[in-house]
C-alpha cells in the first residue's frame, strides 16, 4: 500500500507570498494520478489538482501542481487569504497527513 | 449542479450502529462510483470503502470491512453506509465523495457527525 507523506506539517506565510507544499510518495505513482484537495474548518475536503498538475474546473490559476513518479508539489503563487487551509494529497485509497498553511 | 446532501448529526452509544444516508442530484448515482471518508476530531482523511452503484460491487478498506457496509438505492439515487458495533474512537465526520475519472473526489457531502459516548 503507498504511503504518502507530506511537508512540512505546517507553513507560515503572509498574503502575497508564494507557497510550496510537498507530497512524496512510497513508491512510483501510476500515471501521475496524484490528487489535490483543500480543507477550510468545518468544511468538506475541495478538490483542486487531479492528475498532478491539471486544474479542477473553477480553481484559480495561482494554484499548480507539478511533479511524477513519487514526488509532487502544490504551489501558490501568490496567497490570498482565502487560500489559509489544510492541503491533502491523494491517491488511489490514501491520503496524505495534511499541511497547515497559516497565516504569519 | 452536482450536490450530495448527507443525513444529520447522530449520537450513538457504544455498541450500537448507525447508518448515514448520502443523497444525489445533478446526475445518476449509477453513472460514478461513490467513496465514504472519515475524518477523526483534528486528524486526516481516511478512506473507508467504496461502492459501484451499478453493478453493487463494493470494496472496503482492511480497518473496516468486518463493520462497515456500504450500499445503494438507485430509486432515490441514493448512498448509505452503516457503521456497526461502535466505538468512542469512531467519532468523526463521515463524508461521502463521488469518484470522478481516474481515482479523484470530485464532490462531497457536506459530512456528518457522529459521535459515540457513553
Amino acid at each position: 500500500e503507498i504511503v504518502l507523506t507530506q511537508s512540512p506539517g505546517t507553513l507560515s506565510l503572509s498574503p502575497g507570498e508564494r507557497a510550496t507544499l510537498s507530497c512524496r510518495a512510497s513508491q512510483s505513482v501510476n500515471d501521475n494520478y496524484l490528487v489535490w484537495y483543500q480543507q477550510k474548518p468545518g468544511q468538506a475536503p475541495r478538490f483542486l489538482i487531479y492528475g498532478a498538475s491539471h486544474r479542477a474546473f473553477g480553481i484559480p490559476d495561482r494554484f499548480s501542481g507539478s511533479g511524477s513518479g513519487t514526488y509532487f508539489t502544490l504551489t501558490i503563487s501568490r496567497l490570498e487569504p482565502d487560500d489559509f487551509a489544510v492541503y491533502y494529497c491523494h491517491v488511489g485509497r490514501t491520503f496524505g497527513q495534511g499541511t497547515k498553511l497559516e497565516i504569519k | 449542479q452536482v450536490q450530495l446532501v448527507q443525513s444529520g448529526p447522530e449520537v450513538k452509544k457504544p455498541g450500537a450502529s448507525v447508518k448515514v444516508s448520502c443523497k444525489a442530484s445533478g446526475y445518476t448515482l449509477t453513472s460514478y462510483p461513490m467513496n465514504w471518508v472519515r475524518q477523526a476530531p483534528g486528524q486526516g482523511l481516511e478512506w473507508m470503502g467504496w461502492i459501484r452503484p451499478d453493478i453493487s460491487n463494493t470494496s472496503y478498506a482492511e480497518n473496516f470491512k468486518d463493520r462497515v457496509t456500504i450500499t445503494a438505492d438507485t430509486s432515490t439515487n441514493t448512498a448509505y453506509m452503516e457503521v456497526r458495533g461502535l466505538r468512542s474512537d469512531d467519532t468523526a465526520v463521515y463524508y461521502c465523495t463521488r469518484e470522478s475519472g481516474h481515482n479523484y473526489f470530485d464532490n462531497w457531502g457536506q459530512g456528518t457527525l457522529i459521535s459515540v459516548s457513553s
